[in-house]
């Protein structure tokens, strides 16, 4: 069965520091990966998505992630961030056998201070 | 709004009552999915509709829970005989094609106590 693995399940940064966030699936076929964020009272919004192509992906907000299919990975990154980007980030993968659902990670919650 | 709206945003029920929820997905969305999130942890698949077709019930935890979506856009949950596990954030989303790498619109969801 497929899993998702999010290993940081807390991170505290100050503003400016830069942000890794890793995500590891199991399934070996062809598989689609997302990046959601969830902000304090609201809901889950897509940051960035990949299913073919370059593997580096460009999202919202100055997200970035790598897709590295021979580590299994999925890393959020971000340069640079801000007391704004303290939320709940979640890693989701679909795929195969057109299975639409999605697997997702138990999440990293993240903190940045002012 | 545009959203995937849900309602209620919170329900309270006893043990061993009914709970019916609703979903009112995206306006043309045509694959709808519910999810169970429990406290701390990330949302786990129950249930998922193409219009009105249920394909994929994998997920429900038990015969107690029903999913429904007859006209192939509002959906319902429900959860019979609640117990005090179903606790939970119920997620709705939709997308608006049936195909991998859709991306999913969720709502706000609905957060049901059962005590």
């Amino acid at each position: 069965a497929q899993s998702v693995s999010q290993h940081n399940h807390h991170v505290i940064l100050s503003e400016a520091a830069s942000l890794e966030l890793g995500c590891n699936y199991s399934y070996g076929g062809t598989v689609n990966l997302f990046w959601y964020v969830q902000y304090p009272g609201q809901h889950l919004q897509l940051l960035l998505k990949y299913f073919s192509g370059d593997p580096l992906v460009k999202g919202i907000k100055g997200f970035e992630a790598e897709f590295i299919k021979s580590k299994f990975s999925f890393n959020l990154r971000k340069p640079s961030v801000q007391w704004s980007d303290t939320a709940e980030y979640f890693c989701a993968v679909n795929g195969g056998s057109g299975t639409y659902k999605y697997i997702f990670g138990t999440g990293t919650r993240l903190k940045v201070l002012a | 709004g545009a959203g995937v709206s849900q309602s209620p945003r919170y329900k309270v029920a006893k043990r061993g009552q009914d709970v019916a929820l609703r979903c009112d997905p995206i306006s043309g969305h045509v694959s709808l999915f519910w999810y169970q999130q429990a406290l701390g942890q990330g949302p786990e698949f129950l249930t998922y509709f193409q219009n009105e077709a249920q394909l994929d019930k994998s997920g429900l935890p038990s015969d107690r829970f029903f999913a429904e979506r007859p006209e192939g856009s509002v959906s319902t949950l429900k959860i019979q005989r609640t117990q005090q596990e179903d606790s939970a954030v119920y997620l709705c989303a939709s997308s608006l094609e049936d195909r991998e790498g859709q991306p999913q619109h969720f709502g706000d969801g609905t957060r049901l106590s059962i005590l």
